[in-house]
């Protein structure tokens, strides 16, 4: 049973435009919420984490929401550069647990 | 400079033998972490471990071991009984929020290594 789901596995955008990384869980009892980013071959790298108690965190170009009603949380990448291009990983914690659950991931791919 | 350092990056095994992947870590972390990524399957927990001689089954933790001698360093074996060990591994280590002697509060990052990509013959 995935509990963290991310279901576009691939999205292409233009240079300077806005990414949209969507990422949708089904338990109530997460903790906190992160994004990741990666390469191939390459461990991920942490990007931006956001707590369920908030429902917005802001990074530079990069902007997580959550939406608690929903069960869904959204990475807005602004303005999308070619170097972003990578799969991203949503990762919920799960309460009073210190591991993490990952989504599948979705490929994106930054056109210039 | 801080990091983690998981070795060999390479590994190719035949089908019967146990294979041992290093994971150490010089970040005083004192949470550490195996994953597995799959094509398609995102990264899946094998194993977990909190403190020095303790340690957790993750979500897939059939056909692998794990020990926590030290604080830096938590090997992962792959024995033959797991059925389809080619996979990369990942290992990932961070601090625990809320363990006695810690003032951190917050989400605990995980920071990872660059990954062991085993192939079974």
């Amino acid at each position: 049973d995935q509990q963290v789901k991310q279901n576009s596995p691939s999205l292409s955008v233009q240079e300077g435009r806005i990414s949209i990384l969507n990422c949708d869980y089904t338990n109530s009892m997460f903790d906190y919420f992160l994004w990741y980013k990666k390469y191939p071959a390459e461990g991920p790298t942490f990007l931006i984490s956001i707590s369920s108690i908030k429902d917005k965190n802001e990074d530079g170009r990069f902007t997580v929401f959550l939406n608690k009603s929903a069960k869904h949380l959204s990475l807005h990448i602004v303005p999308s550069q070619p170097g972003d291009s990578a799969v991203y990983f949503c990762a919920a914690q799960p309460s009073g647990t210190y591991k993490y659950i990952f989504g599948t991931g979705t490929r994106l791919k930054v056109l210039a | 400079d801080g990091g983690i350092t998981q070795s060999p990056k390479y590994l190719f095994r035949k089908e019967g033998q146990n294979v041992t992947l290093s994971c150490e870590q010089n970040l005083n972390h004192d949470a550490m972490y195996w994953y597995r990524q799959d094509p398609g399957q995102g990264l899946r927990l094998i194993y977990y471990s909190q403190i020095v001689n303790d340690f957790q089954k993750g979500d897939i933790a059939e056909g692998y071991s794990v020990s926590r001698e030290k604080k830096e360093s938590f090997p992962l074996t792959v024995t033959s009984a797991q059925k389809n060990p080619t996979a990369f591994y990942l290992c990932a280590s961070s601090i625990v929020a809320g363990l006695a002697g810690t003032i951190y509060s917050g989400a605990n990052v995980l920071t990872f290594g660059a990954g062991s990509r085993l192939t079974v013959l």
